[in-house]
């Protein structure tokens, strides 16, 4: 069964700081690709950052970055330079065999 | 193209009563998805279709829940009868793909059923 899963509910962080929101997943295929999607009190699902499964070079979107650990099935998300409009609950997702799978999201705020 | 357009944005039900909300994906995306979203439960994968076929429809909680796709620019997600537990915002998504794009999200609706 393919299963995501985010252990911390809530997390905070200074403005300015950096911070990292964890993410586990387990999957029987060799080629799925990994998401990190943003969600606003506006309630929008906003598209973070994408890994391939097959590429071994950690995607990066500007302030963003992951920490992709194939072996380990471990898909951690980096805030660098962390800004009040990141307050979000943020989601991170497997896409394979056709299902995206959500895990249950970490809340996160970001102080002044 | 306006993204994924759902309807309506909120919907307030009595229980018992029919529910129908409604998705139009982005022209071209040959996969739609159902998602609920409740704070206990997260987003739940409820059923997705491809090229309008349901493909999975195991995440669906009862048969009280049903959904179509008639055509490639319309799905419906019904509930009949409905029951407070069914209070939950509802997303819709579509994609070009199985693996190698993103899934594009409508802006939800918030069902209440009292």
């Amino acid at each position: 069964a393919q299963t995501v899963t985010q252990s911390q509910p809530e997390m905070s962080v200074q403005e300015a700081e950096t911070v990292t929101l964890s993410c586990t997943y387990d999957t029987s295929e060799n080629n799925y690709y990994l998401f990190w999607y943003k969600q606003p009190p506006s309630r929008q699902m906003i598209l973070v950052i994408r890994q391939e499964a097959y590429k071994q070079q950690n995607a990066t979107e500007n302030r963003f970055s992951v920490n992709f650990q194939k072996a380990a099935k471990s898909f951690s998300l980096k805030i660098s330079d962390s800004q009040l409009g990141d307050t979000a609950m943020y989601f991170c997702a497997s896409f394979n065999t056709d299902k995206l799978i959500f895990g249950t999201g970490t809340r996160l705020q970001v102080f002044p | 193209d306006a993204g994924v357009i759902q309807s309506p944005r909120h919907e307030v039900t009595e229980m018992g009563q029919e529910v129908t909300l409604r998705c139009k994906p982005i022209s071209g995306h040959d996969y739609l998805f159902w998602y609920r979203q409740t704070m206990m439960r997260g987003l739940e994968l409820l059923i997705y279709f491809n090229n309008n076929v349901p493909i999975d429809d195991s995440g669906m909680p009862e048969d009280r829940f049903s959904a179509k796709m008639p055509n490639a620019s319309f799905s419906t997600l019904k509930i009949q009868p409905s029951e407070p537990r069914d209070s939950a915002v509802y997303f819709c998504a579509s994609s070009l793909g199985p693996l190698n794009t993103e899934a594009f999200f409508g802006q939800g609706t918030r069902l209440t059923v009292v």
